[in-house]
């Protein structure tokens, strides 16, 4: 079942501005993860933030993560037109010795020239 | 990273007849699995390939519909058996590399059934 749930589902700005997506998720974690997909492509994983930080950047991304309402953002600062794609949440929880990885419902993003 | 070569990229089948999917890892990963993804959708991970031994299957996928090899530490075959038109769908395989918590993805396989 779905774990995460994104908000917005899409998400139009112009180039040069912040985007920002949010993630909800319901269970006990051991990290949160971002994902970027193009259209037609596999997913990229971008950035991960441990569930005893509050937040961590790398380059253009920052990423939030509050344990205690169980929410996660992303923000892509001075966005551009290749930042145009899909982008998912997934947190990771531990399951016998396994970890997998449960993904939200992404935001499609579309950044216009 | 490692760098996994998934194929086919896309491909469409009639009813009833089955189509493998096979991922090619670059780089020996602990561990392998398999996600649909309907279009515009989330991923719903389907099985997770252990090496040398029967797939871990989630709830609503069983191994007659969705049989998965992994021979070795960088290879990983999906088989969908008896296809129907609901099986129309993006298969993503996924490894993770030892000493990782994040997933590197193949490019996806697009599978329509007519």
């Amino acid at each position: 079942s779905q774990q995460g749930e994104e908000d917005p589902q899409a998400l139009s700005i112009q180039e040069g501005e912040n985007a920002t997506m949010n993630c909800s998720y319901k269970t006990s974690i051991n990290n949160l993860q971002w994902y970027r997909q193009n259209s037609g492509r596999g997913l990229v994983h971008l950035i991960l933030i441990r569930s005893n930080e509050r937040e961590k950047h790398s380059g253009r991304l920052r990423v939030t993560l509050d344990t205690s309402k169980k929410s996660s953002s992303l923000l892509i600062t001075a966005s551009r037109a290749a930042d145009t794609a899909s982008y998912f949440c997934a947190t990771a929880t531990s399951r016998g010795s396994a970890r997998q990885l449960t993904f939200g419902s992404g935001t499609q993003l579309t950044v216009l020239p | 990273s490692a760098v996994i070569s998934q194929k086919p990229s896309r491909d469409i089948c009639q009813r009833g007849t089955s189509l493998t999917i096979q991922c090619q890892v670059d780089s020996q990963v602990t561990m392998m699995f398999w996600y649909r993804q309907q279009p515009g959708q989330s991923l719903t991970l389907i099985a997770t390939a252990n090496q040398g031994s029967e797939a871990t299957y989630e709830s609503g996928f069983v191994i007659d519909k969705f049989p998965i090899s992994r021979p070795n530490l960088t290879f990983s075959t999906l088989t969908v058996s008896n296809m129907s038109p609901e099986d129309s769908s993006i298969y993503l395989c996924s490894g993770r590399v030892p000493g990782a918590n994040v997933l590197t993805f193949g490019a996806g396989s697009r599978l329509t059934v007519l």
